[in-house]
């Protein structure tokens, strides 16, 4: 089982619409968790962290903890063709373990 | 802004070829990181570094090594470089406890082939 496991997508979802990007992890003292976005042909930049059971939200954008079932989800409301890109989930054990990614694409 | 600054963008070596990237942040952070990233399996850890002179093996360090003499700058190194390490090689940095807050930052990446 990998340590940090997303869907590679691609999910595609139509402006204006709620994207919905899941994430789980295996070690249970993991306790700090990251959303990076990348756009093709560019560096990942963190846009969300939660450390704490819920949510949190940041704008559009609203991360979600579930320490009891290992997920974290990202959630982008009102989703703009902007927003494709692939997101990465990651998780802190000392260091950052990330997902695979799940690329996201918005359709105008 | 923190820069990290990564020094080929691309490079096309030979199998066997010594290969060094360069990285090199202008923030004082004391954690630096090499990660490469492909298709379908995401960033993988390959070293990763908490201080000057100190190295620590990431989860793929095998074929690489490292070298942090100076604070600011972080080496990764592929003594005899094969095809399988074809990839694009994140360099990254962070300031703080490595167990707290883990914000890093990337540059923008060296793409390298191997012939």
């Amino acid at each position: 089982q990998k340590e940090v496991e997303q869907n590679s997508g691609p999910l595609s979802v139509p402006e204006g619409a709620i994207a919905s990007l899941n994430c789980t992890y295996s070690d249970r003292v993991s306790q700090s968790f990251f959303w990076y976005r990348q756009y093709s042909g560019k560096s990942p930049e963190l846009i969300m962290s939660i450390y704490s059971n819920g949510d949190k939200e940041d704008g559009r954008f609203t991360a979600q903890l579930n320490k009891a079932s290992q997920y974290v989800s990202l959630l982008i409301r009102d989703s703009q063709p902007s927003d494709s890109a692939t997101y990465l989930c990651a998780v802190n054990r000392g260091k950052l373990i990330f997902g695979q990614g799940t690329e996201l694409s918005v359709k105008p | 802004d923190v820069k990290v600054t990564q020094s080929s963008r691309y490079l096309v070596k030979r199998t066997g070829e010594k290969v060094f990237l360069e990285c090199v942040q202008d923030m004082d952070h004391e954690n630096m990181f090499w990660y490469r990233q492909d298709p379908g399996l995401g960033l993988r850890l390959i070293y990763f570094s908490y201080d000057v002179k100190m190295k620590e093996k990431g989860d793929i360090p095998e074929g690489y090594s490292v070298s942090r003499e100076k604070k600011e700058r972080f080496s990764l190194i592929l003594e005899s470089a094969s095809t399988n390490q074809t990839s694009m090689y994140l360099c990254a940095s962070s300031l703080g406890a490595v167990t707290g807050a883990n914000v890093l930052t990337f540059g923008a990446g060296s793409r390298l082939t191997v012939l």
